[in-house]
């Protein structure tokens, strides 16, 4: 089954504690992305990916790294999160050809206390 | 970016069509129009793109103004089901790894 996934699904963490939520695909798809979603703001795209070792920032890239060293996989990576940085994510990929419908994984729920 | 505005809710009854209006005046020639919605408790998921002409998929149909500056997602018989936040976006082809999701509709549907 093509899917997007993405681990883990809830976090509850503290302050300064480095983390990484994974994100993976099976589609062979070039494009990946991370977003967060907060009430009243919508989507907000962190940083996409358009293949292997190639990203670019998105629109709310503070606080963030990610990284592409293989096709399938795009771990989003926060060095010292923060409680602004407590947020339903998403990951989603693409193809590489338009018209570049995106797939989206389930979310991960974080809260950094 | 190409920016889309959308009313920020609309409401439907059970078994009636439903038109979902997106406005994108700056839209690009190239720019592909994606209209995604996204359930309660879920991420968001495809439901139909357009570049200039009117296209029809099993989900939804997508019209598509003569000067591409507007669009309108048209659900045929919305079910409760259909409930939802339906974003429209713009894909550019010059730099397709870009995003940008408005605030989109948040559909209601009475029974």
């Amino acid at each position: 089954e093509a899917q997007v996934t993405q681990n883990p699904r809830y976090l509850i963490t503290v302050t300064g504690k480095k983390l990484t939520v994974t994100c993976s695909q099976n589609m062979n798809h070039e494009y990946m992305s991370w977003y967060r979603q907060d009430p009243g703001l919508g989507l907000r795209q962190i940083y996409y990916s358009m293949n292997v070792e190639v990203t670019d920032k998105g629109d709310v890239p503070e606080g963030y790294k990610v990284s592409r060293k293989e096709k399938r996989n795009f771990p989003l990576i926060l060095e010292s999160p923060s409680p602004n940085q407590t947020s339903l994510y998403f990951c989603a990929s693409s193809s590489g050809l338009a018209p570049y419908e995106q797939y989206f994984g389930p979310g991960t729920r974080l809260t950094v206390t | 970016d190409a920016k889309t505005t959308q009313p920020n809710s609309m409401e439907s009854n059970e078994e009636e069509p439903v038109h979902l209006p997106c406005n994108h005046s700056t839209i690009s020639g190239t720019d592909y129009i994606h209209w995604y919605r996204q359930l309660p408790s879920q991420g968001p998921e495809y439901v139909i793109h357009g570049l200039t002409s009117n296209v029809n998929n099993r989900m939804a149909s997508l019209a598509i103004a003569e000067d591409r500056k507007s669009s309108t997602l048209i659900l045929h018989r919305a079910t409760l089901r259909d409930a939802a936040v339906y974003y429209c976006i713009l894909r550019a082809n010059t730099n397709a790894g870009k995003s940008t999701f408005g605030d989109g509709t948040t559909l209601t549907v009475k029974p």
